[in-house]
C-alpha cells in the first residue's frame, strides 16, 4: 500500500513564476490537507479538500494561492507569481476520515520550494 | 501566546535513557492529540494518536494526556540513536475540518 506521494520533491522557481505542487493521497483516502513549514517553524495548516470540494481554506493566503482536488487525479496546490517568502516545505496529508469522525493524517515527503 | 507551546530543545540524552517530551496548549476545545516524528528533510510520521485523557502505550512509546492541565507528554523508553529526530505534537478539535495545530517541535539527539 503506497503512502502519500508528492511531486516534485524539489522545485526551484524565479520570482514571478508559477509553482504547481501535486499530491496523490493514499489508496482509499478521499480527504487531503495541505500544510506549510517555514524554515525553523512548525507546520501550519493551509487548506482541506475533499474530492471536487474545498472544505476549509482558512489557512490559505488571500492572494496567489489556490488548491484543487479533482474527481480524477492528484490534488494540486498552485502558487502564482511566487515571492521569496514562499520558499518553504509544503506537505500534503491524506486521511481516511469517516463522516463525523477525525481520522489519522498521514503525511507525504513534502515538496521543497525555493524561490530565487 | 501560541495555541500550542513546545520546548524547541535540543534535548540530548545518552542511549538507553527515558525521554520525556511535552506540549502545553491553551484551547480547551482540543480533543484529539497526536505525536509525529520528523527526520531531517522528511515528512512527519505519525507515532501516536489519542483522544482521551490518560495513557496510551505502543511499544517503547507512551502518550499521556491531561486535559485538566492542558498538557500532553510523549515518553520514549530505551531510547536509541535512531530516535534522533524532531518530535511534533499536534492537536485538533471537533469541527468540519479537523485541521491539525502543531507545536514548533522538539529536537531530540540520542548519543550512542
Amino acid at each position: 500500500n503506497a503512502g502519500v506521494m508528492q511531486n516534485p520533491r524539489h522545485l526551484v522557481r524565479r520570482r514571478g513564476q508559477e509553482a504547481r505542487l501535486r499530491c496523490s493521497p493514499m489508496k482509499g483516502h478521499s480527504h487531503v490537507y495541505w500544510y506549510r513549514q517555514l524554515p525553523e517553524e512548525g507546520l501550519k495548516f493551509m487548506v482541506y479538500l475533499q474530492k471536487e470540494n474545498i472544505i476549509d481554506e482558512s489557512g490559505m493566503p488571500k492572494e496567489r494561492f489556490s488548491a484543487e482536488f479533482p474527481k480524477e487525479g492528484p490534488s494540486i496546490l498552485r502558487i502564482q507569481q511566487v515571492v521569496r517568502g514562499d520558499s518553504a516545505a509544503y506537505f500534503c496529508a491524506s486521511s481516511p476520515r469517516v463522516a463525523g469522525q477525525p481520522g489519522e493524517q498521514f503525511f507525504g515527503p513534502g515538496t521543497r520550494l525555493t524561490v530565487l | 501566546q501560541k495555541e500550542v507551546e513546545q520546548d524547541p530543545g535540543p534535548l540530548s540524552v545518552p542511549e538507553g535513557a527515558i525521554v520525556s517530551l511535552n506540549c502545553t496548549y491553551s484551547n480547551s476545545a482540543f480533543q484529539y492529540f497526536m505525536w509525529y516524528r520528523q527526520y531531517s528533510r522528511k515528512g512527519p510520521e505519525l507515532l501516536m494518536y489519542t483522544y482521551s485523557s490518560g495513557n496510551k502505550e505502543d511499544g517503547r512509546f507512551t502518550a499521556q494526556v491531561d486535559k485538566s492541565s492542558k498538557y500532553i507528554s510523549l515518553f520514549i523508553r530505551d531510547s536509541q540513536p535512531s530516535d534522533s529526530a524532531t518530535y511534533l505534537c499536534a492537536m485538533s478539535w471537533m469541527d468540519s475540518s479537523y485541521k491539525l495545530i502543531f507545536g514548533s517541535g522538539t529536537r531530540l539527539l540520542v548519543r550512542p
